[in-house]
């Protein structure tokens, strides 16, 4: 089924771990993004790609590094994990910045860092 | 600072009621405004979106009313049903921008 794909589902992290969120479309999008959820706080961008070999910070990029590894891949990795990374995270991807179109969001990862 | 303030927090409405959500922003190069819809579990799902050059947007239940003096827009679902039941997120853009901004999210419940 076309979408985003995001792996893996859930993971639990001990504080001062790695780890890497894989993203992957198959939509032919330009642009990928990072966003994480928090009860009450709605959606906050950290990363985002706005075409292949891009990348640039969003609204809360701190403890975070991402890879543009092609136009279908967007990672997010989290080089010493924290429990204020507790989160769900959220791949984005659209057609591009001159379309001003929806995102497709993937179904997320949940994330526990303890 | 927060550019995009959305209401209410959450909101209980019974089954063929009216659920109205309101939002309000600052930024007048904002030029396009979408609305979420997010199950639990699952990623947000476009639902319904307009541009400040038309005060609505009607799509079947679903109404989007723009106010483009007052700075604001609001969703409207007319004839509510237990299926609509989700978390609502309104957001904004401005030309040019890569950037989506969200408000905080509307948790709608629909009792049967």
């Amino acid at each position: 089924n076309a979408g985003v794909t995001q792996t893996p589902k859930f993971q639990v992290l001990k504080t001062g771990q790695s780890m890497t969120l894989q993203c992957a479309q198959d939509m032919n999008h330009n642009s990928m993004y990072w966003y994480r959820q928090d009860p009450g706080m709605g959606l906050r961008l950290i990363y985002y790609s706005a075409s292949e070999g891009t990348t640039d910070k969003g609204e809360v990029p701190n403890g975070y590094n991402v890879s543009r590894l092609n136009k279908r891949e967007f990672s997010l990795r989290l080089e010493s994990a924290a429990p204020s990374q507790t989160s769900v995270y959220f791949c984005a991807s659209r057609p591009g910045p001159a379309h001003r179109y929806g995102y497709t969001f993937g179904s997320g990862t949940r994330l526990t860092v303890v | 600072q927060q550019q995009v303030k959305q209401s209410p927090q959450s909101l209980i409405v019974q089954k063929g009621g009216i659920s109205i959500i309101n939002c309000a922003y600052e930024n007048t190069a904002f030029d396009y405004f979408p609305w979420y819809q997010q199950f639990p579990g699952k990623g947000p799902a476009l639902l319904i979106a307009i541009r400040p050059d038309v005060s609505e947007k009607k799509e079947g239940r679903f109404t989007i009313s723009f106010n483009k003096s007052a700075k604001q827009f609001s969703l409207h679902i007319m004839d509510s049903q237990p299926g609509d039941s989700a978390t609502y997120f309104c957001a904004a853009s401005e030309g040019g921008s890569e950037k989506l901004v969200f408000g905080k999210g509307t948790k709608l419940t629909v009792n049967p």
